[in-house]
């Protein structure tokens, strides 16, 4: 079965500094996967996706992420906070099948400080 | 262009009462449709997903059901309601038969049960 797991629960950060989110996933094929953040009390936005191709993968408001097969893991960067990149962070793995379903990590949530 | 509509935003329900809570998506035409639920600090869960009206899977037995009575319709229901039914949840649709694509998120309905 397919399953995620993001190891943080919580990380806090300086402004400035930079990111790392770990995600590591547990899926037999190729995989496709996904980070998402969520304000509080908001839906879920995509930050980006991997589907295949190249292994690192540019999204948007400056992250990027890192597909690592042998590892399972799809760690989520950012080279430097912004006070607004406080939120929390999910990534997500989809399997092939026509159900599309997102089986999603137990997300983490940053904390930047000024 | 699409979207999709989640309501209310917010409900403060009692134990024992009945739940509807509504999801509709505009712009698109048979998409898998799913529900689901965030709990404080356990991230979401996929509690249903629909590839078409009137077919519903559910992902954990729970004292909720889902419903497809249109193509772009989603319901969760209870009849019930228990004090661990409080939640976020949050609908969402992807393209049927479009795998490389992500899955898109309504605004979430703050449900509590007091």
């Amino acid at each position: 079965a397919q399953s995620v797991t993001q190891p943080d629960i919580h990380i806090t950060v300086s402004e400035g500094a930079s990111l790392e989110l770990r995600c590591n996933y547990s899926y037999g094929a190729t995989p496709y996967l996904f980070w998402y953040v969520q304000s509080p009390g908001q839906g879920l936005q995509l930050l980006l996706k991997y589907f295949s191709g190249d292994t690192l993968v540019q999204g948007i408001k400056g992250f990027e992420a890192e597909f690592k097969r042998s590892q399972s893991s799809f760690n989520l960067r950012k080279p430097s906070v912004h006070w607004s990149d406080a939120a929390e962070y999910f990534c997500a793995v989809r399997g092939s099948s026509n159900t599309g379903k997102l089986i999603f990590g137990q997300g983490t949530t940053l904390q930047v400080k000024p | 262009s699409q979207t999709i509509h989640q309501w209310p935003a917010t409900l403060v329900q009692p134990v024992g009462s009945p739940l509807s809570l509504e999801c509709t998506v505009e712009g698109t035409s048979n998409p898998n449709l799913y529900w689901y639920r965030q709990a404080a600090g356990r991230g979401l869960q996929l509690l249903f997903y629909s590839v078409g009206i009137g077919q519903i899977s559910s992902e954990v037995p729970q004292n909720l059901s889902a419903s497809r009575p249109q193509d772009r319709q989603f319901i969760l229901s209870s009849k019930k309601l228990l004090l661990s039914d409080s939640g976020f949840y949050l609908c969402a649709w992807s393209p049927r038969k479009a795998l490389n694509t992500e899955a898109f998120f309504g605004q979430g309905t703050r449900l509590t049960v007091v």
